[in-house]
């Protein structure tokens, strides 16, 4: 199947702890980023990256640090996981100058 | 810093009624595009807008673009319960890096 393929699924962590989340995209898009959705549903983009490069970062603490080994992968590392990290991270994709994003089921990150 | 406002921010109707969902800026977008989302889902892509005043219809989808590309409206015709979901308007910045700012979002309910 063609699509934006994230794991996990859910992930339960103690504060402290370091995380992956990883995401994959078969569709040949050159564009993918990280979103998260808070509780109240609002989504925010995190980073965006283009053919490995690293073209958007949106004020995210350096916790945080996305890394894409190659332009069909964009993987998301958390250091010292804090409760306010708790949400749902999206990962999308899409073609640059083709306004379409296809996002990532989502992973539900909850830190306790 | 620019914002998309989405109204109402819930919204629960009997099948068969109508409804629109607006969503508003003070900031102008290149283009425009409406999402909706299901739980445990990612956004799915409804439709884009470009021109100002457009308007695009997607079954009982009715979508346009502001003339002056700060608003949009999102207008159901005939609810049905696979209606329900959030609904996500997302606005493409004009200035700076591309990326897509997301809307407040408006969870709408049908109940047969």
């Amino acid at each position: 199947d063609t699509a934006v393929s994230q794991t996990p699924k859910y992930l339960v962590t103690q504060m402290g702890n370091d995380k992956s989340i990883k995401c994959e995209q078969n569709l040949g898009h050159d564009t993918m980023y990280w979103y998260k959705q808070d509780s109240k549903k609002f989504l925010k983009i995190m980073f965006s990256y283009n053919n490995k490069e690293l073209i958007i970062n949106e004020t995210v603490p350096n916790r945080f640090s996305p890394k894409s080994p190659d332009k069909a992968h964009l993987n998301l590392h958390i250091n010292s996981l804090e409760l306010g990290d708790s949400a749902v991270y999206f990962c999308a994709s899409r073609i640059q100058g083709v306004l379409n994003h296809t996002f990532g089921s989502g992973t539900r990150l909850t830190v306790v | 810093t620019q914002l998309l406002e989405q109204s109402p921010q819930f919204l629960s109707i009997q099948e068969g009624e109508n409804l629109t969902v607006y969503c508003n800026s003070s900031s102008v977008f290149s283009s425009l595009q409406w999402y909706r989302q299901e739980p445990g889902e990612g956004p799915v892509l409804l439709v884009t807008v470009v021109t100002g005043g457009e308007v695009k219809k997607l079954k009982r989808l009715t979508f346009q673009f502001g003339d002056a590309r700060k608003d949009s409206s999102l207008h159901i015709t005939a609810a049905q319960p696979g209606d329900t979901g959030l609904y996500l308007c997302a606005g493409a910045t004009t200035s700076g890096t591309y990326k897509y700012i997301f809307g407040t979002g408006t969870r709408l309910k049908v109940l047969a």
